[in-house]
């Protein structure tokens, strides 16, 4: 089946620090990946579509330079947490659609992010 | 209101047993439909589409009511293997955005 790896799985880091996340697709081309959050007994919320070649797309208050997006190629989107503090302290997790809309999206593993 | 809505639980139930899961969504343009599994600290992983005819994977049973707007899981035979959040998903999106949009998840305990 469809494979989407993130790394790193779990990234503890001082305030202020900027933290990369990277989602891949493993075994088909993703032109669509999403960047999901997920608080403690939460459930996923979108907070941007990230479109190869383009810019991405952000959900209502979200902030897009806070939350950097770069999806340079088919296999590739990451996501920076700038100037991070204990307030972005989540689990993000990305997904990945091989096709239209209707196509369940394949999750990334997810990265546990905690920020002291 | 909340765009997808589910009983948050916990549904507690001993082995064996036979649980529903019921999810109400907002939006009547949306489009697709999904049970999602989700273990603690783990990403989600799809369980089932839910389509309006109905659909069964073993165990399982999704049912979809548009004109309600409203789905179902149904889990028979529980195992203790099934104690999970499931979470339930519509997209809302037209065309190719393929927008997901979660219930906050059921809880089930399935207890020896």
């Amino acid at each position: 089946g469809a494979v989407v790896s993130q790394h790193p799985s779990w990234v503890i880091c001082k305030s202020g620090t900027s933290v990369k996340i990277e989602c891949r697709s493993l075994d088909f081309q993703a032109t669509t990946m999403f960047w999901y959050r997920q608080f403690p007994k939460q459930s996923l919320m979108l907070m941007a579509t990230s479109n190869e070649g383009s810019k991405a797309t952000y959900e209502q208050g979200v902030e897009k330079d806070k939350f950097l997006i770069n999806h340079a190629s088919l296999t590739l989107s990451t996501l920076t947490v700038t100037s991070a503090h204990p307030e972005d302290s989540s689990f993000y997790i990305c997904s990945a659609a091989k096709g239209p809309s209707n196509q369940p999206q394949h999750f990334g593993d997810g990265t546990r992010l905690s920020i002291l | 209101r909340k765009e997808v809505e589910q009983d948050p639980g916990p549904f507690n139930v001993p082995e064996g047993a036979t649980v529903a899961f019921n999810c109400t969504y907002s939006n009547s343009a949306s489009q697709s439909f999904f049970w999602y599994r989700q273990d603690c600290r783990k990403e989600p992983k799809l369980l089932m589409s839910v389509y309006s005819s109905g659909n069964e994977d073993g165990r399982f049973t999704a049912q979809l009511n548009r004109a309600s707007q409203y789905i179902s899981l149904l889990i028979r035979d529980s195992k203790l293997s099934d104690s999970a959040t499931y979470l339930c998903v519509v997209n809302m999106a037209p065309s190719n955005t393929g927008k997901l949009i979660f219930g906050q998840g059921t809880t089930l305990q399935v207890k020896p």
